[in-house]
C-alpha cells in the first residue's frame, strides 16, 4: 500500500544550526505535502505546506522542497531555536486521503 | 488558519464505560471530519472519515461498533467509545475540512486513559 517514509527518526541540533528533515512518498497520484509540528500532549499543527506544482516554497525560518520525480520532499529549519523542539510530521495527501510520515523528534540545544 | 476545538482534552474513564469526545469546527462549515488515533511516539493513524449527514467511513481494521461516529452538524462530529477497556487509552486527534479551506485543521486533541 502506499507510505510515507520520513527520516530520521530523532534529530538533535544545536541552537543556531540547520536542521533538516526528509520524506520520501509512494502514491505518485499525492499533490498535497503539509508539514507539522506536534508539542507534548498536543494536537499537530500545520506550519507549511507545498502543492505539486511548486518546487520550493519558504516562510521566514521555515522552507520545504519538492522533488515530484524522485517523490522526496523535504523540511529545512534554520536557525533553530529551543521551542522549535518537538515532533515533526511530514504527510502526502490526495483528496482526502492523507498518509503520515512516522515522525521526527528534533531536540534543539540551548 | 481554522480554529478546531476538541473536548474534553483528558478523560479518565473505568473499563466498560463509554466515552464521547467532541471535535468542533469554530470558524467555519466542516463538510468533512477525520478521527485519527495516535500511540505514544508513533505516528497519526485515521480510524474513520465523516461527512456531514451520512455515516462514516472507516479504515480497515477499526471496528465501527466500537468506535461510533456522528457527524450530525456542518461544525461538529462525535466519536463515543463503547465499553472502553485499557487497550482503548491512546491520544485521539480530530481534524476538520471544509469552507474556504483546502487543508484540514487538527484539533488539540483526546488524550484517554481507561482505568
Amino acid at each position: 500500500g502506499e507510505n510515507v517514509e520520513q527520516h530520521p527518526s530523532t534529530l538533535s541540533v544545536q541552537e543556531g544550526d540547520s536542521a533538516v528533515i526528509k520524506c520520501t512518498y509512494s502514491d505518485s497520484a499525492s499533490n498535497y505535502f503539509p508539514w507539522y509540528k506536534q508539542e507534548l500532549g498536543k494536537g499537530p499543527q500545520l506550519i507549511i505546506d507545498i502543492r505539486s506544482n511548486v518546487g520550493e516554497k519558504k516562510d521566514q525560518r521555515i522552507a520545504v522542497t519538492l522533488n515530484k520525480t524522485a517523490k522526496h520532499f523535504s523540511l529545512h529549519i534554520t536557525e533553530t531555536q529551543p521551542e522549535d523542539s518537538a515532533v515533526y510530521f511530514c504527510a502526502a495527501s490526495y483528496g482526502f486521503k492523507t498518509i503520515f510520515g512516522a515522525g521526527t523528534r528534533l531536540f534543539v540545544k540551548a | 488558519g481554522a480554529v478546531v476545538s476538541q473536548h474534553p482534552s483528558r478523560v479518565i474513564c473505568k473499563s466498560g464505560t463509554s466515552v464521547k469526545i467532541e471535535c468542533r469546527s469554530l470558524d467555519f462549515q466542516a463538510t468533512t471530519m477525520f478521527w485519527y488515533r495516535q500511540f505514544p511516539k508513533q505516528s497519526l493513524m485515521l480510524m474513520a472519515t465523516s461527512n456531514e449527514g451520512s455515516k462514516a467511513t472507516y479504515e480497515q481494521g477499526v471496528e465501527k461498533d466500537k468506535f461510533l461516529i456522528n457527524h450530525a452538524s456542518l461544525t461538529l462530529s462525535t466519536l463515543t467509545v463503547a465499553s472502553a477497556h485499557p487497550e482503548d487509552s491512546s491520544f485521539y486527534i480530530c481534524s476538520a475540512l471544509g469552507g474556504q479551506w483546502t487543508e484540514a485543521f487538527f484539533g488539540q486533541g483526546t488524550r484517554l486513559t481507561v482505568v
